[in-house]
């Protein structure tokens, strides 16, 4: 079956405007992460769905971030007045639930802020 | 804080010869500890995992990987290295505290190149 996709792959942005990424995650798969890949950070958690609970928002990094999941199925990250800090890889996982079920993560999305 | 070392940004190795990638993390209880790889242009994939049981576990593509408690470590082995192994290969452990099972804390990776 099809895997986790993210769209889009690539996002080029002006400083101060706001963007939205995409993550369509496995069917059936309750639960839903976002993560950030930057260079020396790494990987870092954003946010967790799991369910129709309240989702942990725990790693949102500022108040510019936000995520929402609708349906229980696809979700969208976004970043208001982006700044260059936030140039980085979005990577959304997605799984059974939580632990022990494994995480299969998308390709990604690429976000470039100018 | 919880948090996961890996201690070698960069390794390169012989085609053939064998592999270690060192892991250590912070953590009060009995971890659930990751590694995943990446390769050029592709997410990252699950190599195998440890949640509890026999301290050696076996994964896809010849790899393993050791729990030791006494030394807070998880490192990845692989007795002969092909050319596809090259990757970049990241540890993780998941966050503790109920109602957070599941994210994972990333070390920051170690690139694995391959010589011929």
């Amino acid at each position: 079956g099809a895997g986790v996709s993210q769209s889009p792959s690539n996002k080029v942005t002006e400083k101060g405007k706001d963007v939205e990424l995409r993550c369509d995650p496995i069917s059936g798969h309750t639960a839903l992460y976002w993560y950030r890949q930057s260079l020396g950070q790494g990987l870092e958690f954003l946010i967790y769905f799991q369910g129709n609970s309240a989702p942990d928002k725990s790693g949102l990094p500022s108040d510019r971030f936000s995520a929402e999941r609708t349906g229980g199925s696809v979700s969208t990250l976004t970043i208001q007045r982006t700044q260059q800090e936030d140039s980085a890889v979005y990577l959304c996982a997605s799984s059974f639930g939580p632990l022990p079920y494994e995480q299969y993560f998308g390709p990604g999305t690429r976000l470039t802020v100018t | 804080a919880q948090s996961v070392t890996q201690p070698d940004i960069h390794i390169t190795v012989s085609e053939g010869a064998s592999l270690e990638l060192r892991c250590n993390y912070s953590y009060g209880a009995t971890p659930y500890l990751f590694w995943y790889v990446q390769s050029p242009g592709q997410g990252l994939q699950l190599l195998l995992k440890y949640f509890s049981g026999d301290t050696l576990v076996q994964g896809f593509k010849g790899f393993e990987a050791e729990f030791k408690r006494s030394q807070s470590s998880f490192n990845l082995r692989k007795p002969s290295v092909h050319w596809s192994d090259a990757a970049e290969y990241f540890c993780a452990v998941a966050k503790e505290g109920s109602g957070s099972q599941g994210n994972l804390i990333f070390g920051k990776g170690t690139k694995l190149s391959v010589k011929p």
